[in-house]
């Protein structure tokens, strides 16, 4: 069964700064990775995703992630945090059930940016 | 293009009590989600459809939880009767499912959920 872990359940940072987000998998075969962004009381917006290709992959509001097969980790960069980022991070992998396709997500990361 | 849609935003109930949630995907989408997300947790799928029918349904709570997509477009989840435990928002997603658009990697999307709260 596929799982994902963030280990990180808070974490704060001074705007500005760089972010790092962790993430690891588990999955049986070739995993298919996103990260989303949740504010509060929005749904779910896709940062960016991995199937194949450049392990380093880039995204939507300056964001990117690396993929490492090595360490089943999919983590999550920022180089610059903005106010404007403060929300909940939620890692997903993707895989297959009986209709071909399910994600299951992470227990999030909650970022506060600090003034 | 409009976005998926869903209604309430938001429901109080008492335990016991019925409640019903409504979902409109993008249009065009096949594939159609329900997920349950806990407050400090992430999201679990309850249930997928495939236009109006049900491909996997594992993670529903059979004996109070029921959901239905009639015409394969919209679709509606029920709790009935609730318990406290329900509390949680409820999202719903829909994936665009066509030729060359197939496998995990296509991206769902997701509305802004129903937050539910029993009292």
């Amino acid at each position: 069964a596929q799982s994902v872990t963030q280990p990180d359940i808070h974490i704060t940072v001074s705007e500005g700064a760089s972010l790092e987000l962790r993430c690891n998998y588990s999955y049986g075969a070739t995993p298919y990775l996103f990260w989303y962004v949740q504010s509060p009381g929005q749904g779910l917006q896709l940062l960016l995703k991995y199937f194949s290709g450049d392990t380093l992959v880039q995204g939507i509001k300056g964001f990117e992630a690396e993929f490492k097969r090595s360490q089943s980790s999919f983590n999550l960069r920022k180089p610059s945090v903005h106010w404007s980022d403060a929300a909940e991070y939620f890692c997903a992998v993707g895989g297959y059930n009986n209709a071909g396709n399910m994600l299951t997500f992470g227990g999030g990361t909650r970022l506060m940016v600090k003034p | 293009e409009a976005g998926v849609a869903q209604s309430p935003r938001y429901k109080i109930i008492e335990k016991r009590q019925s409640v019903a949630f409504w979902c409109n995907p993008i249009s065009g989408h096949a594939t159609l989600y329900w997920y349950q997300q806990i407050l400090g947790q992430g999201p679990k799928l309850l249930i997928q459809f495939q236009n109006n029918g049900v491909v996997d349904d594992s993670q529903l709570p059979k004996d109070r939880f029921s959901a239905e997509r009639l015409k394969g477009v919209d679709s509606t989840l029920k709790i009935q009767p609730a318990k406290l435990e329900d509390s949680a928002v409820y999202l719903c997603a829909s994936r665009y499912t066509g030729t060359g658009t197939s496998g995990p990697h296509n991206e769902q999307f997701f509305g802004p959920g129903t937050r539910l709260t029993v009292l």
